[in-house]
C-alpha cells in the first residue's frame, strides 16, 4: 500500500536558524498536504500542493512539490520559538483518503 | 475555517467497558470522515474511513468488531471502542474533508484521549 516517509524524525535548532523536513512517497501522489501539530494539540492544515514542481510560500515557510509528485519539502527560514511543534506531510493518491508521514518534531532553542 | 468537534475530550474507563466517541462537523456536511489513532510522539495512523449511509472501510490490521463506526448523518460519525483494554489507550482524532474544487483540506477534531485502566 501507499507509504509516506518523512525525515528527520526530530530536529533541534537555535532560534534564527533554518529548518527543513522532507517527505517521500512510495507512489505518485495526487496532492500533498502539510500540517502542524503543537504539543497537546491537534493537526492544523497549513497548505496543499497539487501541481508538479509547485512551490508555495507562507511568510517564512516554503513548500515544494517534486516534479514526479512523489516528494515534498517544507523549509522554515529563521525559525522562531513559535515554530515549535510537529510537522506532518500527508499524501493523497486520489480522493480524500490521506496517509500521514511520521512527522518531524521541531525544537527551537531561544 | 470549518469546525469539527469531538466528544468527549478525554475519558478514563475500566478494562472491558465500551467507550463511544463522537465526531461532528459543525458548519459543513461531511459524507466522509476519517478516524485516526495517535500514540505518544508518533504519527497519525489511519484506522478507518467512515462513510455516511454505508459501512466503514477499515485499514489493514484494524479490527472492525472492536472499533465500531457509525456514520448516522452528514454531520456525525461515532467510534465505539468495544471491550476496551489498556493497549487501546491512545489519542483518537477524527477528521472531515471539506473538498472545495481540488482542495483536499481536512479539518481535524480536537481529539479524544482515552485511558483504559
Amino acid at each position: 500500500g501507499q507509504q509516506v516517509m518523512q525525515i528527520p524524525q526530530y530536529q533541534h535548532v537555535q532560534e534564527g536558524e533554518d529548518f527543513t523536513t522532507y517527505c517521500n512517497s512510495s507512489t505518485t501522489l495526487s496532492n500533498i498536504q502539510w500540517y502542524k501539530q503543537r504539543p497537546g494539540g491537534h493537526p492544523v492544515f497549513l497548505i496543499q500542493l497539487v501541481k508538479s514542481g509547485e512551490v508555495k510560500k507562507q511568510k517564512r515557510l516554503t513548500f515544494q512539490f517534486g516534479e514526479a509528485k512523489k516528494n515534498s519539502s517544507l523549509h522554515i527560514t529563521a525559525t522562531q520559538t513559535t515554530d515549535v511543534g510537529t510537522y506532518f506531510c500527508a499524501g493523497s493518491g486520489g480522493g480524500f483518503k490521506t496517509i500521514f508521514g511520521a512527522g518531524t518534531r521541531l525544537f527551537v532553542k531561544a | 475555517g470549518a469546525v469539527v468537534s469531538q466528544h468527549p475530550s478525554w475519558v478514563i474507563c475500566k478494562s472491558g467497558t465500551s467507550v463511544k466517541i463522537e465526531c461532528r462537523s459543525l458548519d459543513f456536511q461531511a459524507t466522509t470522515m476519517f478516524w485516526y489513532r495517535q500514540f505518544p510522539k508518533q504519527s497519525l495512523m489511519l484506522m478507518a474511513t467512515s462513510n455516511e449511509g454505508s459501512k466503514a472501510t477499515y485499514e489493514q490490521g484494524v479490527e472492525k468488531d472492536k472499533f465500531l463506526i457509525n456514520h448516522a448523518s452528514l454531520t456525525l460519525s461515532t467510534l465505539t471502542v468495544t471491550s476496551a483494554h489498556p493497549e487501546d489507550s491512545s489519542f483518537y482524532i477524527c477528521s472531515a474533508p471539506r473538498g472545495q474544487g481540488t482542495l483536499n483540506e481536512q479539518f481535524f477534531g480536537p481529539g479524544t484521549r482515552l485511558t483504559v485502566l
